[in-house]
């Protein structure tokens, strides 16, 4: 079946490190990949998507390429900051009328100054 | 612009007791999907509407149902509530049935005693 695997957090930085979460996934067919963030009480907020092989996804100074190869959508960012505290959940959408997306467990991420 | 409303934000129930929430879109947006988020995990599909009609429903009982109304608003309904129903009940909408870049809510937190 189609389903997406996250590294387990949290993940515990210093402000300015590198950040990496990694994401896998197993879907048929061609999905789009996407990275979405949840701040505390708020609702998810689409951060990047890609939508075919190769391409990259970026946002806020975060970046994703999408891997066929590996099946794989790696989160990065070269700096960290405070604010970027969140969970960050990927996802995958098959693209086909009537799906939708499927969720990975989520990374909490944890910044400090 | 307002984005996607939902309510009540937080709801205490008991068990076998029926629930209603309610979510309006963003405004222009036809589709409307319901996820639940259980504590620790990322959301899972339960129904997507589309134009008033039911497009797509994930892996959960007939105890949960819902409606779009032609204002596109929605409602989700579960019935004879269990304990294990206790989650963060997310709307998100779009412009398009194909979900490329849904908008949440902030969600309600729906607590079964």
């Amino acid at each position: 079946g189609n389903s997406v695997t996250q590294m387990e957090g949290p993940v515990t930085l210093s402000e300015e490190a590198f950040l990496t979460i990694n994401c896998t996934y197993t879907a048929t067919g061609y999905p789009s990949l996407f990275w979405y963030v949840q701040y505390p009480g708020e609702g998810l907020q689409l951060l990047l998507k890609a939508t075919k092989a190769d391409d990259k996804g970026s946002n806020k100074g975060f970046e994703a390429t999408y891997r066929k190869e590996t099946t794989s959508f790696h989160l990065e960012k070269g700096s960290v900051q405070v604010s970027d505290s969140a969970v960050y959940f990927c996802a995958l959408n098959r693209n086909q009328a009537g799906t939708a997306l499927i969720f990975g467990k989520g990374t909490t991420l944890s910044v400090s100054s | 612009d307002a984005g996607v409303t939902q309510s009540p934000t937080h709801l205490i129930k008991t068990r076998g007791q029926h629930v209603t929430l309610r979510c309006s879109p963003i405004s222009g947006h036809k589709s409307v999907s319901w996820y639940q988020q259980v504590l620790g995990q990322g959301p899972q599909f339960i129904f997507q509407y589309y134009e008033k009609e039911e497009r797509g429903r994930g892996n959960f009982p007939d105890r949960f149902s819902a409606r779009q109304f032609p204002n596109y608003s929605s409602e989700l309904n579960v019935n004879a509530l269990l304990l294990g129903d206790s989650a963060l009940y997310l709307c998100a909408s779009s412009q398009d049935r194909a979900n490329e870049k849904l908008f949440f809510g902030s969600g309600t937190q729906l607590s079964v005693l």
